[in-house]
């Protein structure tokens, strides 16, 4: 079964700070991976994604991400971190047959 | 830890007949659920946003009359495919997050979604 493990539950960065967040998942082949923020109040709002080909994805708001199939991972990166940023973040994925998998998630902070 | 069941996790129904989904938070008040739709290699949609005890809030081009939203109870949403096409056909998921005494909302949880076939 697929299974995405977000092993920070909440992080504190700096304004202005480098930000990674991680992300790994278990399938047996190569699946679609996402990356969704949460605000307070809003539904999720999708930053990423990766189905196949350059492993490293850029997305919205600054954001990327690497796909590393001998790490199993898809950990998120932002080189410099707005207090916007503030939000919960949610790795999935899924094999295109069915329903999405979410991790845990992981709930950043920014401060001054 | 917290646990949210959504049921039936696979339906396949014929088209003009409705079909429910139900959400559930077994250990914990869901104050707010959220319902997405899925497409297949695709992102979630939102479709509605409901919270206990009032109407959903549903995002533009969802056509609320055809995806009719209950949150009656703190434990449980349910969501109504009415009339259902075959373009209706897709996964359906829910999230729940719950009561939180502090400003932050509590975690947020997934169903394990429902794959929705109309014949």
């Amino acid at each position: 079964a697929q299974s995405v493990t977000q092993p920070d539950i909440h992080i504190t960065v700096s304004e202005g700070a480098s930000l990674e967040l991680r992300c790994n998942y278990s399938y047996g082949a190569t699946p679609y991976l996402f990356w969704y923020v949460q605000s307070p109040g809003q539904g999720l709002q999708l930053l990423l994604k990766y189905f196949s080909g350059d492993t490293l994805v850029q997305g919205i708001k600054g954001f990327e991400a690497e796909f590393k199939r001998s790490q199993s991972s898809f950990n998120l990166r932002k080189p410099s971190v707005h207090w916007s940023d503030a939000a919960e973040y949610f790795c999935a994925v899924h094999s295109g047959n069915t329903p999405l998998v979410f991790g845990k998630g992981t709930r950043l902070s920014v401060i001054a | 830890g917290a646990v949210v069941s959504q049921h039936p996790s696979r339906v396949i129904c014929k088209s003009g007949t409705s079909v429910k989904i139900e959400c559930r938070s077994l250990d914990f008040q869901a104050t707010t659920m959220f319902w997405y739709r899925q497409f297949p290699k695709q992102s979630l949609m939102l479709m509605a946003t409901s919270n206990e005890g009032s109407k959903a809030t549903y995002e533009q081009g969802v056509e609320k009359d055809k995806f009719l939203i209950n949150h009656a109870s703190l434990t449980l949403s349910t969501l109504t495919v009415t009339s259902a096409h075959p373009e209706d056909s897709s996964f359906y998921i829910c999230s729940a997050r719950g009561r939180d005494r502090v400003r932050y909302n509590s975690p947020l949880h997934f169903g394990n979604g429902t794959r929705l076939t109309v014949t």
